[in-house]
């Protein structure tokens, strides 16, 4: 069974400020790192799949790092907005099959304008 | 707008009724998820269907029983559920492989008297 732990489990952050979170997974057997962002009253949405050491991908203002030889992925915002609120989850399938996906506990993001 | 369709929204029942949730893709995808998420918790696995066939079933109580007419509809039927069934129920859809995100709809809120 895969353990998938984020910290913190929530967060508050001035409108404009910089932050990132931490997910960890176990490094053996590793096949993809998920992130998801999931704001209130609406459905988890796919940011990045990571599947390379040394990894790194942006989408505007948020980007995200992999160690897969160590097992933990940064998810970075550069100057928060309110809109940036969310729930952000990781999440690692079990293998490339049928992807069975474990989801850690998420880190809840709240911009204060 | 969520790529996979979910209805009900809302859904309040008591322990001795039977109904069922639906959910709907039509991205072609070949793997299609239910999930079940409490409050503060991440979402938790119960059933995955690949190509229409049940491919896993994370020892779900069998008052829950899926059901995937077509690869396009996933259906959870309920009956004699428990108060401590009341929780989020999300549906997702895939290409199957790890290296692509899950799509998720926006869920059914379950309740339970």
């Amino acid at each position: 069974i895969l353990n998938v732990e984020q910290s913190p489990q929530s967060l508050h952050v001035q409108e404009g400020d910089s932050t990132n979170f931490t997910c960890s997974f176990p490094s053996s057997n590793f096949y993809a790192l998920h992130w998801y962002r999931w704001e209130t009253a609406k459905s988890p949405e796919a940011l990045f799949v990571m599947t390379l050491n040394g990894d790194e991908k942006k989408k505007g203002r948020i980007s995200a790092t992999l160690n897969t030889k160590e097992g933990y992925s940064y998810l970075y915002i550069k100057g928060s907005q309110p809109e940036d609120s969310a729930t952000y989850l990781c999440a690692s399938p079990n293998s490339g099959g049928y992807q069975k996906v474990t989801f850690g506990t998420g880190t809840k993001l709240q911009v204060i304008p | 707008d969520t790529e996979v369709t979910q209805t009900p929204k809302h859904l309040v029942m008591g322990m001795t009724n039977k109904k069922s949730l639906k959910c709907e893709q039509h991205m072609g995808h070949r793997a299609m998820y239910w999930y079940k998420q409490k409050a503060k918790k991440p979402p938790e696995l119960m059933f995955v269907y690949s190509y229409e066939k049940l491919s896993i079933n994370e020892s779900v109580p069998s008052r829950f029983s899926p059901e995937c007419p077509n690869s396009s509809l996933l259906n959870l039927h309920l009956h004699a559920l428990q108060p401590e069934d009341s929780a989020l129920y999300l549906c997702a859809s895939s290409s199957g492989t790890g290296n692509q995100p899950q799509h998720f709809g926006d869920g059914t809120r379950l309740s339970i008297l």
